[in-house]
């Protein structure tokens, strides 16, 4: 019954490789968003889809390529990892709660260690 | 460039004190204010605030925003060694088109402890 879930949990991988985070959400919500979060805990968010439209592509490295292939996913594939690509990966939905206010949602994130 | 900044970036305290998280921005657009508490994992909802002056209350925690001053604050009496977290600020903006599809900008987070 989770609503918002990523995998895998943890991802550990060698420079130079090509890595996919996979989120799904089973809340009926239209938006998804991926966040990276470093190792000061600073959130910062990566991409936003609506109905399966890119809406928001902040400033990240061509690497990272999200896909969804329905409104229900939202994966991430990323190329040629770095060692600064080290993080933890959130990814969040969004919808309106029944207090009338549009909140988002987080996975419980993936951890990414490149070594 | 919307940027919110928190303070303190850390803070402990002993079981019982009462701790106020600050949060400022800058932002183009605002839309609203968001404030989250993170524990081992995923970032959990506090509160969302739109309007200056109104006191949003949950238990032991509120929070209120000044859109004037640009900065709301987080407060939080008689802690407990449940509430040790990070607790993060986010400011949701609009685009250009006027509407937002969600955009949050985070600041860097409070890291609270408190001891027993």
């Amino acid at each position: 019954d989770t609503a918002v879930s990523q995998t895998p949990k943890y991802l550990v991988t060698q420079m130079g490789n090509d890595k996919s985070i996979k989120c799904e959400q089973n809340l009926g919500h239209d938006t998804m968003y991926w966040y990276k979060q470093d190792s000061k805990k600073f959130l910062k968010i990566m991409f936003s889809y609506n109905n399966k439209e890119l809406i928001i592509n902040e400033t990240v490295p061509n690497r990272f390529s999200p896909k969804s292939p329905d409104k229900a996913h939202l994966n991430l594939h990323i190329n040629s990892l770095e060692l600064g690509d080290s993080a933890v990966y959130f990814c969040a939905s969004s919808g309106w709660t029944s207090g009338g206010y549009n909140e988002q949602f987080f996975g419980p994130g993936t951890r990414l260690t490149v070594l | 460039e919307d940027k919110v900044v928190q303070s303190p970036l850390s803070l402990v305290v002993h079981e019982g004190d009462t701790v106020t998280l600050n949060c400022s921005y800058e932002v183009t657009n605002f839309r609203s204010l968001l404030w989250y508490k993170q524990e081992k994992k995923a970032p959990t909802f506090l509160f969302m605030l739109t309007s200056s002056g109104i006191e949003k209350k949950s238990g032991r925690l509120s929070s209120i925003l000044d859109k004037k001053e640009l900065f709301s604050i987080l407060n939080i009496t008689a802690t407990q060694t449940g509430d040790s977290a990070v607790y993060l600020c986010a400011v949701k903006v609009s685009n250009a088109g006027g509407t937002s599809y969600g955009k949050l900008t985070f600041g860097q987070g409070t890291i609270l402890t408190v001891h027993p």
